[in-house]
């Protein structure tokens, strides 16, 4: 079946630090691709979101790129904040559902 | 202006007895999905539903069992609640069924726990 693979956290970085989260999928056909983000205490938002291989998507500075040849579509931001903090869920949607990575909890402190 | 909305949010009770949870949207989506999230925050989708017809069922227990009235709405009941049930629940919907393309909207969720 289908899978998302996420790097485990929590990570913590200071305000300013570059992140990557790495993500890695398996899929039957081509999937598209997501970073949702979970706040403390609320439900999940989407953040970014891709549809097909090459494309980037991007938002509030968070970009990630579809691979395809490496399976990949890790998540940067080159300057995270206090309000980045939160945790980072990689899914990949075909046919009728979508599949969620573990997740990665972000950290960052001043 | 609450797009996805749960109720309740904090739910404890007893092992054994009988709970709901309500879900509506007022997207006008015709999806609407439950997912159970453990407490090591893992998010696992348990049922869809697509104008009140269910689409997924994953291999959720029978005591679980969702209900649509009308697309706006999709509750979920479960039976003789179990200590393992102890989790945050989340609904969700999105305008077009799958995960294609389409952005799925999260509800707040509902923390429930059994003793």
């Amino acid at each position: 079946g289908d899978s998302v693979t996420q790097m485990e956290g929590p990570v913590t970085l200071s305000e300013e630090a570059f992140l990557t989260i790495n993500c890695t999928y398996t899929a039957t056909g081509y999937p598209s691709l997501f970073w949702y983000v979970q706040y403390p205490g609320e439900g999940l938002q989407l953040l970014l979101k891709a549809t097909k291989a090459d494309d980037k998507g991007s938002n509030k500075g968070f970009e990630a790129t579809y691979r395809k040849e490496t399976t990949s579509f890790h998540l940067e931001k080159g300057s995270v904040q206090v309000s980045d903090s939160a945790v980072y869920f990689c899914a990949s949607g075909t046919a009728s559902k979508l599949t969620f990575g573990t997740g990665t909890r972000l950290q960052v402190t001043l | 202006d609450t797009a996805v909305s749960q109720t309740p949010k904090y739910l404890v009770t007893q092992m054994g007895n009988d709970k709901s949870i309500k879900c509506e949207q007022n997207l006008g989506h015709d999806t609407m999905y439950w997912y159970k999230q453990d407490s090591k925050k893992f998010l696992k989708i348990m049922f869809s539903y697509n104008n009140k017809e269910l689409i997924i069922n994953e291999t959720v227990p029978n005591r679980f069992s969702p209900k649509s009235p009308d697309k706006a709405h999709l509750n979920l009941h479960i039976n003789s609640l179990e200590l393992g049930d102890s989790a945050v629940y989340f609904c969700a919907s999105s305008q077009e069924e799958g995960g294609i393309t389409d952005t799925q909207y999260f509800g707040p969720g509902t923390r429930l726990t059994v003793l």
